[in-house]
């Protein structure tokens, strides 16, 4: 079974403080993971995936297999960047690959 | 913009009434998925579609159903409505097993 757990429902920190949003994985084969995230009133978009080692809007995520975790860190928060975030895992199901996500955090950013 | 349309936006359901999303795809997006989002919670796997063939279901029952179609749209229906089915309904697309694009969601209410 394929399981994201993300332990923090809310996550508040100050405008140029850094951020980490937590992400936890269970699953038995080799994982793929994602971060999304939904601005206020828009649609989930792909913040980042782990195999590109990208850095968006100043994120990063490590992939950290021996304690199963890729969390989501930004070293200085921006006004902006308050939004709901999820951590995805892909995963094979059948023919295809399925998402799982976590229940996602509330990252707000105060001035 | 995204490329991927969801109709309606917003639904209202009696028990027990059968519905039909719908969702328009990028051209040579191939692959479509449907997610079930209830409120405070993930996204969560309904099924996948694969050149209009189901290659994937999550853990949903037989009358969560759907068809992709040959011009990149696709269908979810939902038979015999109850209370708990109220929620936002996703499509995700992808010209391969990666990548999704997703709508903005459908919100049905069950009443």
């Amino acid at each position: 079974a394929q399981r994201v757990t993300q332990p923090e429902k809310l996550l508040s920190v100050f405008k140029g403080a850094p951020v980490e949003l937590k992400c936890n994985y269970s699953y038995s084969g080799s994982p793929e993971l994602f971060w999304y995230v939904q601005y206020s009133r828009q649609r989930l978009q792909l913040l980042l995936r782990h195999i590109s080692r990208e850095s968006i809007k100043g994120f990063t995520a490590d992939l950290n297999k021996g304690e199963t975790s890729f969390h989501l860190k930004k070293p200085f928060a921006q006004e902006e960047d308050s939004a709901m975030y999820y951590c995805a895992l892909s995963g094979r199901m059948g023919g295809g690959n399925k998402l799982t996500f976590g229940t996602g955090t509330q990252l707000k950013v105060e001035l | 913009e995204t490329g991927v349309t969801q109709s309606p936006t917003h639904l209202i359901k009696t028990r027990g009434q059968q519905v039909t999303l719908r969702c328009s795809s990028q051209s040579g997006h191939n692959t479509v998925s449907w997610y079930q989002q209830a409120l405070g919670q993930g996204p969560q796997f309904i099924f996948q579609y694969y050149r209009e063939e189901e290659n994937g279901r999550g853990n949903f029952p037989p009358r969560f159903s759907g068809l992709q179609f040959p011009n990149y749209s696709s269908e979810l229906n939902v038979n015999a409505l109850e209370l708990d089915d109220s929620a936002l309904y996703l499509c995700a697309s992808s010209p391969a097993d990666y990548g999704y694009t997703f709508g903005s969601g459908t919100r049905l209410t069950v009443v």
